[in-house]
This record gives structure tokens, sequence and C-alpha cells, in this order.
């Protein structure tokens, strides 16, 4: 079986600032590996993900993630913050079939 | 990219009633869509897997009868709660599968159901 973990349930971070969302996964399979993000009132959109090849990824929005094989993460990390980046953020996990199995979340919220 | 249209946004029932939620791939065929139940503050939960033309498929503990789902051309799939109630209340989540491989899943932007 496969599961997700956000350690952090929200992150305050201050604008300009780095940011780290943390997620760690177990699995018995090889894996996909996704982030999502989430505004108030309105569904998810994908920020990035992990198939296979280079174990940093980038994505939209200045953010990025690196695969982590031997420690099962894939943390979410962004040099500079706005406050427009304030929002929940999931990370997910598919073995390749229709399912996907998703974090808690983590609510990062950006101050001025 | 592709979008996926899910209607209405917002809806306000009172308990007893039906609602239908709508969730359409306006610029691909989506022979797979999923529904997703979140509540407050926590994960996405999948409720089941709606296969064009055929019946869906529910994952363990979904009442079958409480959310009928429909999957009737390849661009639409319907949720229908049924006999509504308070404890139905969440946010609903569609998304749709472009292709045969599932890196490829693009999601509606929710229903919020509030029930009364």
């Amino acid at each position: 079986a496969q599961s997700v973990t956000q350690l952090d349930s929200q992150v305050p971070v201050f604008e300009e600032a780095p940011v780290e969302l943390r997620c760690n996964y177990s699995s018995s399979v090889s894996v996909y590996l996704f982030w999502y993000v989430q505004y108030p009132n309105q569904g998810l959109q994908l920020l990035l993900k992990y198939l296979s090849g280079s174990t940093l990824v980038k994505g939209i929005n200045g953010f990025e993630a690196e695969f982590n094989k031997s420690q099962t993460s894939f943390h979410l990390r962004k040099p500079s913050v706005h406050i427009s980046d304030t929002a929940e953020y999931f990370c997910a996990v598919s073995d390749g079939t229709y399912k996907y199995i998703f974090g808690t979340g983590t609510r990062l919220k950006v101050l001025a | 990219g592709a979008v996926v249209s899910q209607h209405p946004s917002r809806v306000i029932c009172k308990s007893g009633t039906s609602v239908k939620i709508e969730c359409r791939s306006l610029d691909f065929q989506a022979t797979t869509m999923f529904w997703y139940r979140q509540f407050p503050k926590q994960s996405l939960m999948l409720m089941a897997t709606s296969n064009e033309g055929s019946k869906a498929t529910y994952e363990q503990g979904v009442e079958k009868d409480k959310f009928l789902i429909n999957h009737a051309s390849l661009t639409l799939s319907t949720l229908t709660v049924t006999s509504a109630h308070p404890e139905d209340s969440s946010f609903y989540i569609c998304s749709a599968r472009r292709g045969a491989t599932n890196e490829k899943l693009f999601f509606g932007s929710g229903t919020q159901l509030s029930v009364l």
C-alpha cells in the first residue's frame, strides 16, 4: 500500500524568503510523484511532477522539487515566495494506476 | 493545457433534495474521470472512478445509491448526491484522465456543496 505524509500542516513564511514544504511517501513499487496547489474555493492545479529521469523537477511559478529515493522524499522548494503563493499544497503519489494518494496538505501562508 | 470544467461551483440545497454536479473535459476526450471528496482541512479522498459507457467503480465505504455517477459521453461525467443530508456537505472535485496513462490528470475547479 502507498501512503503520503506531509509533516507540516501550516508553514508561515515572510515574503521573498525561501520555503520548503516536506513530503515523504511509502511505496513498494515505483512511483510517480506530484505536487498540486489549491487556491481558496478552487480545484487543484498541477505544480510539477516526477515520472522518471532527472530527480530535480522544475514546475510552474518558480517551484521545484527533488525526488530522493533513498529518503523516500519529494520536498517542494521555492527560493523566494510571493504573497500570491499563499495556498494549500498537496503532495500525491501514484503507482501508475488511476489511483492517486494525496497527503493531508500544507497550508503556506506568506506574510508581508 | 487541457481544461476540465466543473459546474456548479457552489450549491446550497435543502436536506432531502438531490444535487447534480457536472464534470466536462472541454478540449479532450476522457474515457476515465474520477470523483473526489474533500473535507475541511483534509486531503482529497477518491470516491469513485467513472468509465465512459460502463458502471462506475466505487471506493470502499462510498455508498453507490447515495452518490450516483453517470459517464454518458467521452466528455461528461455527472455526480448526483441523492437525498442530501448535512453530513454530505463537502467540497467535491472531479478529474479527467487524458490518454491511457495517469500522468495526464486534470482537475476541475470543484463544487462546494452545503446542505441545510
